[in-house]
């Protein structure tokens, strides 16, 4: 079985200021994770994700990821928080597989950013 | 349009009515998947389709929800006698058939906001 558990439903952090947002996970197997972005009334965005190349992985609008096996972590971050950046950002695990690859989710960590 | 296409956008339905939410997935997209996300909650996944495989319906949360897909085309998921924990969104995803080497992410649609009176 997998699971994700994103630490603080929301985080609220100055323009221009880090942005880390905690991701760990669970899983039996070398897992694929991804972090995706919600904004108000859309689908999910992907902004990166960790198929067992690099561990550090970069992705749109800034953002980048570190898989840590040893802490089963895979948190997000961005060096200088921006307006646009005000959202929704889900955490996600599967199972490599040449078929089902369904995702487990977090529960979401809403980011505010204060101008 | 290039991507997943979901209708209705919102639907608001009484308690015990069926309804059924519709997703076009982008062409060529053999895999596709239907999540839920309920009110503060992340999103769960409700069942699985590739071509025309068995599909993968161990997330169906109970025999009320069913959904069918026809080869690689459109998909419905339909809801009986809905409850009212059956209001949230309802996101439905689809991918290409991936290589040994190449991950094929998955695109979500806007969903259908489901509303239970």
């Amino acid at each position: 079985a997998q699971s994700v558990t994103q630490l603080g439903s929301h985080v609220s952090v100055s323009e221009g200021a880090l942005v880390l947002l905690r991701c760990n996970y669970s899983s039996s197997v070398p897992p694929y994770l991804f972090w995706y972005v919600q904004y108000p009334n859309q689908g999910l965005q992907l902004l990166l994700k960790y198929t067992s190349a690099a561990t550090l992985v970069k992705g749109i609008n800034g953002f980048e990821a570190e898989f840590k096996k040893s802490e089963t972590s895979f948190h997000l971050t961005k060096p200088s928080a921006h307006m646009r950046d005000a959202a929704e950002y889900f955490c996600a695990v599967s199972r490599p597989n040449f078929g089902n690859e369904k995702l487990t989710f977090g529960t979401g960590t809403r980011l505010t950013i204060i101008p | 349009g290039a991507g997943v296409s979901q209708s209705p956008s919102n639907k608001v339905t009484e308690k015990g009515k069926d309804v059924e939410l519709r997703c076009d997935p982008i062409s060529g997209h053999t895999a596709l998947y239907w999540y839920r996300q309920r009110l503060g909650q992340g999103l769960e996944f409700l069942i699985y389709f590739q071509g025309n495989s068995a599909p993968d319906k161990s997330g169906l949360p109970s025999d009320r929800f069913s959904a069918e897909r026809t080869g690689e085309s459109v998909s419905t998921l339909t809801i009986q006698r809905t409850q009212q924990e059956d209001s949230a969104v309802y996101l439905c995803a689809s991918s290409p058939t991936r290589s040994a080497t190449d991950y094929q992410p998955q695109h979500f649609g806007d969903g259908t906001r489901l509303s239970i009176l």
